[in-house]
């Protein structure tokens, strides 16, 4: 399974809200989908798993939501600190897949 | 204090062998499954496999299949990556990670180490 994600770069402005787009090659089990962020120099965060669940002490800015093949990742006002990339990432028969990330600029 | 530290990582020359270590603490390293990601300069993050709690099951990605290899210790909390044949490919930062399994199935990969840099270089 491949995941595609998209845009490549979005470019925002704080306080606005970034829509980050995850596509599965084929159809995924949501239980299965997590979203990461990463920082320049910093190993990844966990931010959602099961697709929609977020992470113990993630603000409740960061939603995600989606089935099938289809995964979005919503960040409401977003904050200085929220700029990073973000990776999406799923497990399906003992392998685990990662997208190539999105990178989420200042404007 | 919950935490993976890796270790290890250097400057090798291509189609020689490393071993990465990572250190667990401050949580019960035996139950839990481990995984491997690696992320080359600039890139996105890349599964390398994964070895269950009692180091029973192991998988890996294609990538690295037949040249790495996990392995654990759960006497001394250490999870260990040997990487052999190493091409310059294979210049990255090496994270540990624990995976997680809520109560309803749901996997994820809730605790990084810091990572450890592996450069293949002549």
């Amino acid at each position: 399974i491949v995941l595609t994600q998209s845009p490549g770069t979005q470019s925002l402005s704080p306080g606005e809200r970034a829509t980050l787009s995850c596509r599965a090659s084929q159809s995924v089990t949501s239980s299965y989908l997590a979203w990461y962020q990463q920082k320049p120099g910093q190993a990844p965060r966990l931010l959602i798993y099961g697709a929609s669940t977020r992470a113990t002490g993630i603000p409740d800015r960061f939603s995600g939501s989606g089935s099938g093949t289809d995964f979005t990742l919503t960040i409401n006002r977003l904050e200085p600190e929220d700029f990073a990339v973000y990776h999406c990432q799923h497990y399906h028969s003992s392998l685990y897949t990662f997208g190539q990330g999105t990178k989420l600029e200042i404007k | 204090q919950v935490q993976l530290v890796e270790s290890g990582g250097g400057v090798v020359q291509p189609g020689t062998s490393l071993r990465v270590s990572c250190a667990a603490s401050g949580f019960s390293f035996s139950r839990y499954a481990m995984h491997w990601v690696r992320q080359a300069p600039g890139k996105g993050l890349e599964w390398m496999g994964i070895i269950s709690f009692d180091g029973s099951d192991k998988y890996y990605a294609d990538s690295v299949k037949g040249r790495f290899t996990i392995t654990r210790d759960n006497s001394r909390n250490t999870l260990y990556l040997q990487m052999n044949s190493l091409r310059a490919e294979d210049t990255a930062v090496y994270y540990c990670a624990r995976e997680r399994v809520s109560d309803y199935g749901e996997n994820y990969f809730d605790l990084w180490g810091q990572g450890t840099l592996v450069t293949v270089s002549s």
